[in-house]
């Protein structure tokens, strides 16, 4: 059974802080990994995507990747009110196979 | 920038009725998706199609699910005799190629009284 997992939450953050969230995945041959933001009754929105070990920057979002501890996580810099909502880790186990969803973790940032 | 359509955004059907839920992928892309989320769950996998044909599926999809994709554009999910289980926002997306990003469409809340 290839998992995904992640706090649930709710992590709070003030304004202008760095928000850190965090994942694991099971199956070590997984080669794609993405972060999705979802607001509440809406679809996932790709923040994210990463397939090599190290930091990938895009604006205030960094991800980062260690294959040989199976972890990614997600930086996001100067947290603003609107980045409140819940972000769903995803692994591609294999090439062509679909996104397995970890059940996200809610960010709360506080004005 | 290109997007993934799916219609109606809101299905309110009677159990043991016959729905069918649509999507318009992104034009260029070969690979296709069916997710459903239950409230407060993880977003789970149903459906992969590709080159005419599905490429993998998941146990939740049983002999009451079907997917088509009728002309170029159209993908559809068929749930031929809906349960209160299968109430959920259901999830299409679709992506270019192996290992790139899904992109997902707005979802279907489909409710089942």
């Amino acid at each position: 059974q290839k998992e995904v997992e992640q706090n649930s939450g709710p992590l709070s953050v003030p304004e202008g802080a760095i928000a850190s969230l965090n994942c694991t995945y099971s199956d070590r041959g997984s080669q794609s990994f993405f972060w999705y933001r979802q607001y509440s009754g809406k679809s996932p929105e790709l923040i994210m995507s990463i397939y090599s070990n190290g930091d990938k920057e895009d604006g205030r979002f960094t991800a980062q990747l260690n294959k040989a501890s199976q972890y990614v996580s997600l930086l996001i810099r100067d947290s603003q009110p609107s980045d409140s909502a819940t972000y769903l880790c995803a692994v591609v186990p294999s090439g062509n196979t679909p996104l397995v969803f970890g059940k996200g973790t809610r960010l709360s940032v506080i004005a | 920038e290109p997007e993934v359509t799916q219609t109606p955004s809101h299905q309110v059907t009677q159990m043991g009725q016959e729905v069918i839920l649509r999507c318009v992928p992104i034009s260029n892309h070969l690979y296709f998706y069916w997710y459903r989320q239950i409230l407060g769950q993880k977003v789970e996998f149903l459906v992969s199609f590709y080159n005419n044909e599905i490429s993998e599926k998941s146990e939740i999809f049983d002999d009451q699910f079907s997917v088509e994709r009728p002309d170029g554009s159209n993908f559809t999910l068929k749930i031929r005799s809906t349960k209160l289980e299968d109430s959920a926002m259901y999830f299409c997306a679709s992506r270019p190629e192996a290992a790139q990003p899904q992109h997902f469409g707005d979802g279907t809340r489909l409710s089942i009284l």
